[in-house]
């Protein structure tokens, strides 16, 4: 089972690009990327998934390398609701084999 | 569409006792997830089911029991609760087996007193 690792906690500001990235340096070959944000007392909410390069949708981006043993997402122009815990995990979609970390916690500041 | 439904939001039980949480996936789906969320042990995953079967389990013991019906709504069963069993349980909806997008509901809080 892939395991990930984080930074515990992040600090940015409104308007800043902010890059948060995973490490999964035992990434199998049928295992995805997929990053979800939960907001306090809530269930967390799909933010984006991909496999390989680049992936990009309405609100993020993720960047693979071509190793798939690390993975950055980047949430653009950040604004105070942003604040959250973003969790990043790598698991083979069809097996199950999610395992969810601590997961990061970023702190927007106005 | 309406997103994925928990019943109770809250709930307070005493040690010893069983308790029932309901789950209402987003219409089409057929995959309910179910998990345990506490600050000491982040999310953890407790079972998942697909067409009324259990697919996957995970790490907890017998006490911790679900069941799904023909028109996907899901149930997790606690008997005999423990004071760690407080925390919040998570539901989630995917439209296929297997860990592809879930969309997740908002919880239900449980305090074991």
């Amino acid at each position: 089972l892939a395991k990930t690792t984080q930074p515990i906690s992040m600090d940015s500001y409104e308007g800043q690009e902010v890059n948060i990235t995973c490490s999964h340096n035992n990434i199998a070959t049928n295992d995805y990327i997929t990053w979800y944000q939960q907001f306090p007392s809530q269930g967390p909410r799909f933010i984006i998934q991909g496999y390989k390069t680049k992936v990009t949708n309405e609100v993020a981006s993720l960047f693979i390398p071509a190793d798939r043993k690390s993975s950055t997402l980047s949430l653009p122009r950040v604004s105070l609701s942003d604040t959250a815990v973003y969790y990043c995990l790598v698991g083979d979609l069809l097996e199950y084999q999610l395992i969810w970390g601590a997961g990061t916690k970023l702190i927007i500041k106005p | 569409k309406a997103g994925v439904t928990q019943t109770p939001r809250y709930l307070i039980k005493t040690r010893g006792q069983q308790v029932t949480l309901s789950c209402s996936p987003i219409s089409g789906h057929r995959s309910v997830s179910w998990y345990q969320q506490t600050p000491g042990q982040g999310l953890q995953f407790l079972f998942e089911y697909f067409s009324e079967t259990q697919r996957n389990k995970g790490n907890f013991p017998g006490r911790f029991s679900g069941r799904q019906f023909s028109n996907s709504r899901s149930e997790m069963n606690v008997s005999t609760l423990e004071l760690g069993d407080s925390a919040l349980y998570l539901c989630a909806s995917s439209f296929d087996e297997g860990a592809d997008t879930q969309y997740f509901g908002p919880g239900t809080r449980l305090t074991v007193l």
